[in-house]
């Protein structure tokens, strides 16, 4: 079966930028969607089809997917993105990566 | 904006069948994938399957033989079975709209035990 392996943890500096990765056997031949999860509450879309932010999610959050690692971005982090991130795709079956726990310091 | 609701009850005891549905409001449910996702306590995701309007079902292998995933478009309602239920099935239930693609609505979770 399909897997996808992420961090558990990453931290990033106030303001500063973070990278979540998420590996997969060529994963950039499929499209790659990551959520985000605060504590208590349900998971949100933060980008779709590897890059696409949907209405609402800040510009600082965008994605990349190449090769056998899709990337998520969130530049001048700020503290309200501390969460929990998962990285999704679609391979015969949905397949979500283990998540990371994102700490902002 | 789409909004999704799960009710049932939130004890079940081993070997018995969780029952879950989600409404869905501010959008037809005759015109998207649905889906059922879970979440064990501290852990992470874990997809259960799909259901199209059209009745249409696509599920998790590790769950098939045990998941039914069934839709009433008249209440606007999909609903989860999953029979012969152990602790192991405790989580957090979120329905959410997708199928194989992405998810961009999700309910607010229901958290179902199993426990005698």
């Amino acid at each position: 079966s399909y897997e996808l392996t992420q961090p558990l943890s990453v931290s990033v500096a106030l303001g500063q930028t973070a990278r979540i990765t998420c590996g997969g056997h060529n994963i950039g031949n499929s499209n790659v969607h990551w959520y985000q999860q605060k504590p208590g509450q349900a998971p949100v879309l933060v980008i779709s089809r590897d890059s696409n932010r949907p209405s609402g999610i800040p510009e600082r959050f965008s994605g990349s997917n190449s090769g056998n690692t899709a990337t998520l971005t969130i530049t001048r982090a700020q503290a309200e993105d501390e969460a929990d991130y998962y990285c999704h795709v679609w391979h015969g079956t949905t397949v979500f990566g283990g998540g990371t726990k994102l700490t902002v310091l | 904006q789409v909004q999704l609701q799960e009710s049932g009850p939130g004890l079940v005891k081993p070997s018995e069948t969780l029952s879950l549905t989600c409404t869905v409001s501010s959008a037809s449910i005759s015109s998207y994938y649905w889906s059922w996702i879970r979440q064990s306590p501290g852990k992470g995701l874990e997809w259960i399957g799909y259901i199209y309007y059209s009745g249409s079902t696509n599920y998790n292998p590790s769950l098939r033989s045990r998941a039914t995933i069934s839709v009433d478009t008249s209440k606007n309602q999909f609903s989860l079975k999953l029979s012969s239920v152990t602790a192991a099935d405790t989580a957090m239930y979120y329905c959410a709209s997708g199928g194989s693609g992405w998810y961009d609505n999700w309910g607010q979770g229901t958290l179902v035990t199993v426990s005698s």
